[in-house]
């Protein structure tokens, strides 16, 4: 069973531009997550699909970013304009469907650089 | 609002020598709590979770981890660590009542075994 896949693995932008990641769940898994770590930093919640809804955008740090999630299998993240802050790994998670998650299937993350 | 302390950024140790990484949270409601580790150039692995019941869960690699509602802590023990348990282990909470897929983490504990 392959296991949740993010694209690329490193990516590197300067100031301005736009950047889109990419993630592929583990098939039929209905939860998606997307979280983040800024060097130096704990990782953080951006948001969270249940299918192609989102459940809690609560975490998403402001209008420059966008998650969609086509169709409730793979999900994108853009970033647009990206600025300095926005430097980190961003992993995307999926669990199966369902409340309760007692587990969360982490892809490797993508190392995002803004120059 | 909940939020997760991991006294040690860093813990070093000699092969099979015990370990133990420490790990506090704060939360207002009950919590579910949960260790994560990330090999190099890998994702996160669920390695032990707490959810109810019996305060000390224990993983298939030796490592356990004992709830302590009264002093709000979760460490990560192990009696005898291998070369292979080198890598970053991050404590995670979520609070009772909300997704569970919506983690608190701390901000990680590199682990490094030496021969």
């Amino acid at each position: 069973e392959a296991g949740v896949t993010q694209f690329p693995s490193h990516s590197v932008i300067e100031k301005g531009q736009t950047v889109t990641l990419r993630c592929d769940p583990i098939s039929g898994h209905d939860n998606l997550y997307w979280y983040r770590r800024v060097m130096g930093k704990e990782i953080k919640f951006l948001l969270h699909f249940v299918k192609e809804s989102k459940q809690d955008e609560s975490g998403m740090p402001n209008n420059r970013f966008l998650a969609e999630r086509t169709g409730g299998t793979y999900s994108t993240l853009k970033v647009q304009p990206a600025e300095l802050e926005d430097s980190g790994v961003y992993f995307c998670a999926s669990s199966p469907g369902g409340w309760l998650v007692e587990k969360l299937f982490f892809g490797s993350g993508t190392q995002l650089s803004v120059l | 609002a909940q939020s997760v302390t991991q006294l040690d950024s860093q813990v070093p140790v000699f092969e099979e020598a015990p370990v133990e990484l420490r790990c506090n949270y704060s939360s207002s409601v009950s919590v579910y709590l949960f260790w994560y580790v990330q090999y190099p150039n890998q994702g996160l692995q669920l390695l032990l979770k707490y959810l109810s019941g019996s305060t000390l869960v224990k993983s298939i690699n030796g490592f356990e981890a004992e709830f302590n509602k009264s002093q709000t802590s979760f460490h990560l023990r192990k009696p005898s660590v291998h070369i292979s348990d080198t890598a970053e282990y991050f404590c995670a909470v979520n609070a009772g009542g909300t997704s569970y897929g919506k983690l608190t983490f701390g901000q990680g504990t590199i682990l490094t075994v030496h021969p």
